[in-house]
């Protein structure tokens, strides 16, 4: 049950230049996209979020967008640094009956950003 | 900055050993999550944990396992009777209801191990 997925393992950007990553999803049922950024042998940590109600986000260096009709949103880095490699995680969410459910979680995008 | 924490960071057992993982949430926060991540695969839920009661499980989170609020602070995922598939990464998370966009703290995570 793929309902979130991101289809690039991984990606290699030089240093100063924009990093994209890819977020797909099935279920249009989700109000709330989430990336997080995961080194090894440590937890995910939060980076950016989006609500559906929205089509961007930004933070910094950090942009999520999201287009709902085609069920897909992208972060981006710009400019990107050595320090922003690791695995990033898409996630997606709903809430009912006012709590925040369950996380669901992409495979993950292993980014190498090279001095 | 608060942080969720967990212990032990590296757990390791024999098959049909009964472990428990521990985590202390962030302490304003009132939902309580366990996730798991098997070696290479993706961050999978597991449970959520709300008013001292499950919310909601997933097919992984069979009798094998329990959750458990012992008290103010403690919030405990306990595997009965070890299986070697058990071994992964355990992810405690929290988040407090109505902030942002749903997004849920991750503690550094339990390695568990089982032979």
């Amino acid at each position: 049950d793929q309902q979130v997925k991101q289809n690039s393992p991984s990606l290699s950007v030089q240093e100063g230049r924009i990093s994209i990553l890819n977020c797909d999803y099935t279920n249009s049922m989700f109000d709330y996209f989430l990336w997080y950024k995961k080194y090894p042998a440590e937890g995910p940590t939060f980076l950016i979020s989006i609500s559906s109600i929205k089509d961007k986000n930004e933070d910094g260096r950090f942009t999520v967008f999201l287009n709902k009709s085609a069920k897909h949103l992208s972060l981006h880095i710009v400019p990107s640094q050595p320090g922003d490699s690791a695995v990033y995680f898409c996630a997606a969410s709903s809430r009912y009956g006012g709590a925040t459910n369950k996380l669901i979680f992409g495979t993950g995008t292993l980014l190498a950003v090279q001095p | 900055e608060p942080e969720v924490t967990q212990t032990p960071s590296h757990q390791v057992t024999q098959m049909g050993q009964e472990v428990i993982l521990r985590c202390v949430p962030i302490s304003n926060h009132l939902y309580f999550y366990w996730y798991r991540q098997i070696l290479g695969q993706k961050v999978e839920f597991l449970v959520s944990f709300y008013n001292n009661e499950i919310s909601e499980k997933s097919e992984i989170f069979d009798d094998q396992f329990s959750v458990e609020r012992p008290d103010g602070s403690n919030f405990t995922l306990k595997i009965r009777s070890t299986k070697l598939e058990d071994s992964a990464m355990y992810f405690c998370a929290s988040n407090h209801p109505g902030t942002g966009d749903g997004e849920q703290f991750f503690g550094p995570g339990t390695r568990l191990t089982v032979l």
